[in-house]
Formats: C-alpha cells, structure tokens, sequence
C-alpha cells in the first residue's frame, strides 16, 4: 500500500461550491505539506502543519483553508472554488528533525502523494 | 532574485550520454539539498539527498554540492528513455524556516 495517499485523484467542480481534498500517511511522520502545482509555475506551498497542533500558512493560502484531524490525515478545503484554483494539489510529508540515526538535514526529505487533479468551471 | 533557479530547459540528450543539470540557490544558510523527478501528470519522487560538499553517486546518479558557489547539480549517465522526466531541485532555506523551496524544473528528453 502506497505510504501517502489523496483523495480524490481527479475531482471536476464549479465555481462556488465547497471541495475538500484528503491526505493520510502511513509513514508516522509528524510533518505535513499542501501545495498546488501550475504549468510554469512549479510547486508552491498552501498550508504546512508541524504537528497536529501547529498549522502554518503557506506562501499561497487564501482562498484555502485545512485541518490537521490526527497525525496521519491532513485535509485541504476551498470553501467557494474558483477557476484559478485548477490545478494539481499534492500533499507531502517529512520527519521531525529529533529521529535519531539520520543523516543531517534529512528530515527536510518530504514524501509525495499521488496528487489530485481539480477542474473547476 | 529566485531562491533556488534551474538552468532553463528543455534539455535533450541521446541515449547512452550525460544529462547535466544545474541549480542555485540564495540563502548561504541552506543545509539539505534534494533532486526530485517528476513523470508528466505523477508527483515529485525523490531520488537524491546531499547534506555535504562533494559527490554522492547512487547507480547512474550523481549529485554535487559546492556550498562556496552555492550550486548543486546533478549528472545522470548512460540516459535512457525512461529518464525522460521533470527534474525538480529543492533546498532547505534557513531564511524559509527550513521549510524546501523548489526550483522550477528542467525537463530533460532521452532520444533513443
């Protein structure tokens, strides 16, 4: 079973309505990732939780909101979809830096879900 | 300024020879440095991790971090067809909270 799952794979929506794309992880990280990919534009972050207790804003939150509901799932809302939020949205996952036997700097390692691809018209 | 900057592509190259890819970053801070690939529509799977200056290979990969100039790269011998795929490079920045910050991509083609 793949380690980072996302539900749905492929979601098409209109203008106004509510969407909530889901993340679970079976990897026992601490650390949880939203981000949105467009053409040309690469990766960028939404929403990023440190702990089931700790969410941060991205660089790229409005119009988005989650909830971490334990540590393994993580879920990204659009509250009233709009067209310029078609896109790909993975979620990810890393560690906590306090493992102990890991290499330096390898809880940054974030591990990727399969993706949902969201039309909105 | 970007934080971290690609060398633009589309970069083709035969089968059997060298891919090199570059990439830049900003924050002198920066401690952990990634190379994901990413498949047309599929999400960024991670293929290499380099902490230190100085080569790390892993079959056909090798990655090289200079801290000084502030590059890593990464060098795929003997492409194959199957490389053919988005190169994502990621750093850690210490002005970011150490959170990753992701270049653009440099898309590479294998010509058989």
């Amino acid at each position: 079973d793949a380690d980072v799952t996302q539900t749905p794979r492929n979601r098409i929506t209109k203008t106004g309505k509510r969407i909530m794309l889901e993340c679970s992880q079976t990897k026992g990280h601490d650390r949880m990732y939203w981000y949105r990919q467009d053409p040309g534009l690469g990766l960028r972050l939404i929403y990023y939780s440190f702990d089931v207790k700790d969410i941060n804003k991205g660089e790229i939150s409005d119009g988005y909101s989650v909830s971490r509901q334990a540590q393994a799932k993580f879920s990204l809302s659009l509250e009233s979809a709009i067209p310029n939020q078609t896109a790909l949205y993975f979620c990810a996952t890393s560690d906590r830096p306090l493992s102990s036997g890991r290499a330096v700097g390898s809880y940054n390692e974030q591990f990727f879900g399969p993706g949902t691809r969201l039309t909105v018209l | 300024q970007k934080e971290v900057e690609q060398n633009s592509g589309p970069l083709s190259v035969p089968e059997g020879a060298i891919a090199s890819l570059n990439c830049t970053y900003s924050d002198r801070g920066s401690q952990s440095f990634f190379w994901y690939r990413q498949y047309s529509g599929k999400s960024p799977e991670l293929i290499m991790s380099i902490y230190s200056n100085g080569d790390k290979e892993d079959g056909r990969f090798t990655a090289q971090l200079n801290k000084a100039s502030q590059y890593v790269s990464l060098l795929i011998r003997d492409s194959q067809p199957s490389d053919s795929a988005t190169y994502l490079c990621a750093v850690t920045l210490r002005s970011n909270d150490y959170k990753l910050s992701f270049g653009a991509g440099t898309t590479v083609t294998v010509r058989a």
